[in-house]
């Protein structure tokens, strides 16, 4: 029940072309879902977060799509670029400042994200 | 405004040594959690520390120990090192009582046992 599963593996786009990566989670007491972007040899770094208030949020280029019914929600990558090629990695906590679980980050497998020029 | 630092970068040890992680959080961050990171899968959670106690904890055995100091800042400690131990260890911070859950990822240390 504390998985987040990610999908796909990998993904190839053209440069210009949309990315979109989809994670499914269990958990109803997960109410924070980042998105991460990760590098190789760096730390994850935070790209968007949603909360299940919202069926939408876009920053940018980036947009998560969230459904609460489904338990599902997804990262769209508009105008995709050579430089966002990395892996991306989807996430889950429960929420509440100061919360028992507060913090405690379940991540999904990865997406190995190549965009072409 | 510095952001999660870690030290060292690599680290290779042998399979029943010890080895101690450092990190220091973002300014103003009072809280630290710990993660693993396997090649090629994602961060796994191994705990939290807040007011210098461990707050909770992940699905990983008690030769993997932590502290945190008053300045926010915190060791991760494993014992009897594994050929399995072998992966990225990365830090987070962030503030417990904020209004936010943003963690905020150091560059991590690559341990590497041989």
């Amino acid at each position: 029940q504390q998985q987040v599963k990610q999908s796909p593996q990998s993904l190839i786009v053209q440069k210009g072309g949309i990315s979109i990566i989809n994670c499914a989670y269990e958990n109803t007491a997960f109410d924070y879902f980042p998105w991460y972007q990760q590098f190789p040899g760096k730390g994850p770094a935070l790209l968007i977060a949603i909360r299940p208030d919202v069926s939408e949020k876009k920053e940018g280029r980036f947009t998560i799509s969230f459904n609460k019914s489904a338990k599902q929600f997804s990262l769209h990558i508009m105008d995709s670029q050579p430089g966002d090629s990395a892996t991306y990695f989807c996430a889950a906590s429960p929420s509440g400042s100061g919360g028992t679980s507060y913090g405690k980050l379940t991540f999904g497998q990865g997406t190995i994200l190549t965009v072409h020029p | 405004d510095a952001g999660v630092t870690q030290s060292p970068t690599h680290l290779i040890k042998t399979r029943g040594q010890q080895v101690t992680l450092r990190c220091s959080p973002k300014s103003g961050h009072d809280t630290v959690s710990w993660y693993q990171q396997a090649l090629g899968q994602g961060p796994q959670f191994i705990f939290q520390y807040y007011e210098e106690e461990e707050r909770q904890r992940g699905n990983f055995p008690d030769r993997f120990s932590g502290h945190q100091f008053p300045n926010y800042s915190s060791e991760l400690n494993v014992n009897a090192l594994l050929l399995g131990d072998s992966a990225l260890y990365l830090c987070a911070s962030s503030l417990l009582t904020g209004d936010t859950d943003t963690q905020y990822f150091g560059p991590g240390t690559r341990l590497t046992v041989l």
